[in-house]
C-alpha cells in the first residue's frame, strides 16, 4: 500500500500522559500536513512542513504540542502532559504539489481518560 | 468571522433530487478551493476542485464567485451513496489549507 499511513490508529491513554503518533506519507509528497478532527466538526489545522522545514503552526496549538519531520519523510506529532480536551482524531495528510489535492491517513484516534 | 464557513445542515433531500451547497471564505487572496467528501468514520476524500470557470464532473457542479468570496457545490440526481459530509477546503495566503465544518447530506429513498 502506497497511501498514507499513521500509527497507532488508536491510542487510549490517562491524563498527563505524553503520547506520540506517526505519519508516513506518500514517498514522492514533499508537503506533510496534521489536522485534528472532533465530532461535528471540519479538520482543524495544526502544522504543515515542506520536507523538513516547518512552516507553519496553528495559534490554537499549546506549547505541549510539537512536530517533527527529521529527514523530510516521515513526521511525529507529540502532545505532552494530556488533558481530555486533547481527545479527537489526529489526520495526516500529504499532497500532490502539481494538484494540491491532500491524501489522508486514517487518522489516530486519541482517548484521553 | 471564521476563515471558512460551511451550513452544518443537515440537508435530508430524497433520491432525484437536486441539492446545493455554499461556503464563503474570508481571506479574499485565497487562490485554491477544493470539495472533499467526508464518510463517516472514514478520512476526507477530495472530490473535486474548483477552477474560476467553474466545473462539472458528472452531477456534481462546482462553480466560484470571488466577488462575493464562496464557492458553491451542485449535486444532480441525488443517488443514496452520496450521503456523505461535504467538506469546502481554501486555500490562505500560504499553502495551509482551511477546511469548513461540513455540510452533512443525507439522502433517502
Amino acid at each position: 500500500d502506497t497511501g498514507v499511513s499513521q500509527d497507532p490508529r488508536h491510542k487510549i491513554t490517562k491524563r498527563g500522559q505524553n503520547v506520540t503518533f506517526r505519519c508516513d506519507p506518500i514517498s514522492e509528497h514533499n508537503r506533510l500536513y496534521w489536522y485534528r478532527q472532533t465530532l461535528g466538526q471540519g479538520p482543524e489545522f495544526l502544522t504543515y512542513f515542506q520536507n523538513e522545514a516547518q512552516l507553519e503552526k496553528s495559534r490554537l496549538l499549546s506549547d505541549r504540542f510539537s512536530a517533527e519531520r527529521p529527514k523530510g519523510s516521515f513526521s511525529t506529532l507529540e502532545i505532552q502532559r494530556t488533558e481530555q480536551g486533547d481527545s479527537a482524531m489526529y489526520l495526516c495528510a500529504s499532497d500532490n504539489a502539481n494538484t494540491g489535492e491532500l491524501f489522508f491517513g486514517e487518522g489516530s484516534r486519541l482517548t484521553v481518560l | 468571522r471564521k476563515e471558512v464557513e460551511q451550513d452544518p445542515g443537515p440537508f435530508n433531500v430524497p433520491e432525484g433530487a437536486t441539492v446545493a451547497f455554499n461556503c464563503t471564505y474570508s481571506n479574499s487572496a485565497s487562490q485554491s478551493f477544493f470539495w472533499y467528501r467526508q464518510d463517516c468514520r472514514k478520512e476526507p476524500k477530495l472530490l473535486m476542485s474548483v477552477y474560476s470557470s467553474g466545473n462539472e464532473d458528472g452531477r456534481f457542479t462546482a462553480q466560484l464567485n470571488r466577488a462575493s468570496q464562496y464557492i458553491s457545490l451542485l449535486i444532480r440526481d441525488s443517488k443514496l451513496s452520496d450521503s456523505a459530509t461535504y467538506l469546502c477546503v481554501v486555500n490562505m495566503d500560504t499553502d495551509k489549507l482551511i477546511f469548513g465544518t461540513g455540510t452533512r447530506l443525507q439522502v433517502f429513498p
